[in-house]
């Protein structure tokens, strides 16, 4: 299986802040790196696809980059919606595995 | 608009199995397949599957490849998830996705509760 490892775990931030999580894979991946937020008792939100592709709803603030193995989600400026936990996967082969999380807390 | 809708909360004993399902709706059913995530209590996401609605293929975590069946069932726009040999460590919310890349749409969730 490929592991996706993500640093930090946690993370204090403030409104304003200019944050980077970063996502590695075990092997090389390509670009087959999504990034997801998830908010406490809620379904995760698919916000970036194949390493840097922004879905549509999602705000501009938010963007990824990398390909082979080694992958960085940024949000620009944090609004207060952002203090969630995110986490990373790569569908490039079978088990999809998902990193361990990032909380971004205040 | 894309909605899944899944089955509500179960309590099974250990040694059972559950099956849950997933209602899909807002898109053509046989367009996207099917992920299928669980998340444990404080615990992050875990794949267990994928499901090909148009071709019905499947592909399985290995600890999965045993344990899980994923189908399908297009009269009825909806996904299932059948787990069997249930143990306190299956105890855990079991989410759908559609499949488009990633997960794009994702199902409310479902806690599964395994207890004696």
């Amino acid at each position: 299986d490929i592991q996706m490892t993500q640093s930090p775990s946690s993370l204090s931030a403030s409104v304003g802040d200019r944050v980077t999580i970063t996502c590695r894979a075990s092997q090389t991946i390509t670009t087959y790196l999504n990034w997801y937020q998830q908010k406490p008792g809620k379904a995760p939100k698919l916000l970036i696809y194949a390493a840097s592709s922004l879905l549509s709803e999602v705000p501009s603030r938010f963007s990824g980059s990398g390909s082979g193995t080694d992958f960085t989600l940024t949000i620009s400026s944090l609004q207060p919606e952002d203090f969630a936990t995110y986490y990373c996967q790569q569908s490039f082969t079978s088990p999809y595995t998902f990193g361990q999380g990032t909380k971004l807390e205040i | 608009q894309v909605q899944l809708v899944q089955s509500g909360p179960e309590v099974k004993k250990p040694g059972a199995s559950v099956k849950v399902s997933c209602k899909a709706s807002g898109y053509t059913f046989t367009s996207h397949g099917f992920s299928w995530v669980r998340q444990a209590p404080g615990q992050g996401l875990e794949w267990m599957g994928y499901i090909g609605v148009y071709n019905g293929n499947t592909m399985y975590a290995p600890k999965f490849q045993d344990k899980v069946t994923l189908t399908t069932d297009t009269s009825t726009t909806t996904a299932y998830m059948e787990m069997r040999g249930l143990t306190s460590d299956d105890t855990a919310v079991y989410y759908c996705a559609r499949w488009w890349h990633g997960g794009d749409y994702w199902g409310q969730g479902t806690l599964v509760t395994v207890s004696s």
